[in-house]
């Protein structure tokens, strides 16, 4: 079946270092990859998304592309802020193989950045 | 344009005790979900609906979780009696219909549910 493997964390930056946090997936069709980040006490908000190889998402200085000959979505940061703290999710739907709409995640890393 | 509202923010019950979810999705999304995300863990989905209709609900706990959407908004999530391993958060999300390429989920914040 479909899934997603992250990086384990935590992982821990100093402000404007930059970051990487590794995401690879498992899937039969063509699935849509997404990123979804949770702040402390909040829903998770998306990110960033790619429905199609080659495609590069991105928002708030964050990237990723989507790599099918990799099977990845990494996702990137040049300059990280201690605002950026929070659980970052890796995410893909494959509606063409499982019928419906639902996401599949990844455990999540949680990044920490010092001042 | 309000997000998706979900209650109560955090529940503790006794393990073999009934306990309930309430969940408003934003208006007009057609598709409305429930996922459990365990500490450490990614959200899992346990059901999916489709206006009322359960699109998807493969992963639930069928013995003791039970859900509905009535008339095609609102959504409760119950569950009866409560075991120890159901401490998790509960998070409802939903989205429009239509948006097949991007199907973008939009999260409410969620239920910390405690057993003990």
């Amino acid at each position: 079946g479909n899934s997603v493997t992250q990086m384990e964390g935590p992982v821990t930056l100093s402000e404007e270092a930059f970051l990487t946090i590794n995401c690879t997936y498992t899937a039969t069709g063509y699935p849509s990859l997404f990123w979804y980040v949770q702040y402390p006490g909040e829903g998770l908000q998306l990110l960033l998304k790619a429905t199609k190889a080659d495609d590069k998402g991105s928002n708030k200085g964050f990237e990723a592309t989507y790599r099918k000959e990799t099977t990845s979505f990494h996702l990137e940061k040049g300059s990280v802020q201690v605002s950026d703290s929070a659980v970052y999710f890796c995410a893909l739907s494959d509606p063409r193989t499982s019928g419906t709409y639902k996401y599949i995640f990844g455990t999540g890393t949680r990044l920490k950045v010092l001042a | 344009e309000a997000g998706v509202a979900q209650s109560p923010r955090y529940k503790i019950i006794e393990k073999r005790q009934s306990v309930a979810f309430w969940c408003n999705p934003i208006s007009g999304h057609a598709t409305l979900y429930w996922y459990q995300q365990i500490l450490g863990q990614g959200p899992k989905l346990l059901i999916q609906f489709q206006n009322n209709g359960v699109v998807d609900d493969s992963q639930l706990p069928k013995d003791r979780f039970s859900a509905e959407r009535l008339k095609g908004v609102d959504s409760t999530l119950k569950i009866q009696p409560a075991k120890l391993e159901d401490s998790a958060v509960y998070l409802c999300a939903s989205s429009p219909q239509g948006l097949a390429a991007y199907n973008e989920q939009f999260f409410g914040p969620g239920t910390r549910l405690t057993v003990l």
